[in-house]
């Protein structure tokens, strides 16, 4: 069947703008999370959804960012005021509740 | 808190040989513990995963790992190495529970050159 998709690929941004990078998810998976993937900091949570629970947002480095899913199954990460520092690669994955997390490409964020 | 260490940031075999990446893991109780893989420009792959029961897990591609409860490990090991094995590896471990998900925690990598 269909694996998690996120869109777009990569994205290229001036620092300042905001961006949304989009996450769907395998179809019947309950639980939704974004990592991020860079050369400093390397594999590194940010948030997860899980059912109709409240997101774990633990991991969030700051305010600037945030995440919603809607319907239980596609979620969107908005960066506000990006930063130089946000340039990674967001990777999202998704599963049941057996922690057998699946991911998707990934969005390649550069921000210039 | 839990966390994960992988001592060996880069590893060369030749095809053919054998392999084995290490893994060492922090956590309070028993863990659920994954093998990924990521090949160049491309997302993670679950190798493998021990949730409980048999420490000698098999995987795909002919990968296998071993839980050592005692020595907090899960090393990855391969018999015969392919050269299409060449990728960074991801040791990672989860919080266990029942009917609950959790974040994973990641090691930071072991990157696999194999030579011809």
């Amino acid at each position: 069947g269909a694996g998690v998709s996120q869109s777009p690929s990569n994205k290229v941004t001036e620092k300042g703008k905001d961006v949304e990078l989009r996450c769907d998810p395998i179809s019947g998976h309950t639980a939704l999370y974004w990592y991020r993937q860079s050369l400093g900091q390397g594999l590194e949570f940010l948030i997860y959804f899980q059912g109709n629970s409240a997101p774990d947002k633990s991991g969030l480095p700051s305010d600037r960012f945030s995440a919603e899913r809607t319907g239980g199954s596609v979620s969107t990460l908005t960066i506000q005021r990006t930063q130089q520092e946000d340039s990674a690669v967001y990777l999202c994955a998704s599963s049941t509740v057996f922690h057998e997390q699946y991911f998707g490409p990934g969005t390649r964020l550069t921000v210039t | 808190a839990q966390s994960v260490t992988q001592p060996d940031i880069h590893i060369t075999v030749s095809e053919g040989a054998s392999l084995e990446l290490r893994c060492n893991y922090s956590y309070g109780a028993t863990p659920y513990l994954f093998w990924y893989v990521q090949s160049p420009g491309q997302g993670l792959q679950l190798l493998l995963k021990y949730f409980s029961g048999d420490t000698l897990v098999q995987g795909i591609k002919g990968f296998e790992a071993e839980f050592k409860r005692s020595q907090s490990s899960f090393n990855l090991r391969k018999p015969s190495v392919h050269w299409s094995d060449a990728a960074e590896y991801f040791c990672a471990v989860g919080a266990s529970g029942t009917g609950t998900a959790s974040k994973l925690t990641f090691g930071t990598g072991t990157r696999l050159q194999v030579t011809l």
